[in-house]
């Protein structure tokens, strides 16, 4: 079955430490997303990416990075200059053409020790 | 005034009511809209995609869009306790690319047997 797989489903994050969520797609889309969903608003876009090695900031950039190595990969490090890292992250993936909606993966759920 | 409103619900129905769901915007560029059905501790699954105004029907779904008042609308007849999720509306504007989809903050529905 064609998906997008988020790992670990659950994650704990010390203070000062960094902290990588894993994003893998077997759909053959092009583009991939992260976000970032807080109760009582929108999904916040963090980073997106249209093709191998190539990413672009989003909205919410800032104490986040991301790699594109693979079609396939996308995973996103939150880092310890993200000072309110609590929420629950998306990844997605799109073909990349205008207007395609995007297929999200299961999410993962980032808390603070 | 945010681009993109819901209530957030929660809202409670009875098992076999027709439910309305409904999303406002301020952006009148917006002409491609999307509904995602998200159950908890889980990602957005899409359910419906339509473009411009009028309706679209797909099984106990059906999607209206009525684009001269910024108004869209999700109905879900015979609601059965599996629709128990929170709705996410999206929207975007012609020739959009994925990064710039605008994500509603969603409405809770619980379906009481």
């Amino acid at each position: 079955d064609g998906g997008i797989t988020q790992s670990p489903k659950y994650l704990f994050r010390k203070e000062g430490q960094n902290v990588t969520l894993s994003c893998e797609q077997n759909l053959n889309h092009d583009a991939m997303y992260w976000y970032r969903q807080d109760p009582g608003q929108g999904l916040r876009l963090i980073y997106y990416s249209q093709i191998v090695n190539d990413f672009q900031k989003g909205d919410i950039a800032e104490g986040y990075s991301v790699s594109r190595e693979k079609k396939e990969s996308f995973p996103l490090t939150v880092t310890s200059a993200q000072k309110n890292p609590t929420a629950f992250y998306l990844c997605a993936s799109s073909r990349w053409a205008t207007n395609q909606p995007q297929h999200f993966g299961d999410g993962t759920r980032l808390s603070i020790l | 005034q945010k681009e993109v409103e819901q209530d957030p619900g929660p809202l409670s129905v009875p098992e076999g009511a027709i439910v309305s769901l409904n999303c406002t915007y301020s952006n009148s560029a917006f002409q491609y809209f999307m509904w995602y059905r998200q159950y908890s501790r889980k990602g957005p699954e899409l359910l419906m995609y339509t473009y411009s105004s009028g309706n679209k029907e797909d099984g106990r779904f059906t999607a209206q869009v009525d684009k001269s008042s910024k108004y869209i609308s999700l109905f879900i007849r015979d609601s059965q306790p599996s629709d128990s999720a929170t709705y996410l509306c999206a929207m975007s504007a012609t020739r959009n690319y994925g990064q710039n989809f605008v994500f509603g903050p969603g409405t809770r529905l619980s379906v009481l047997p």
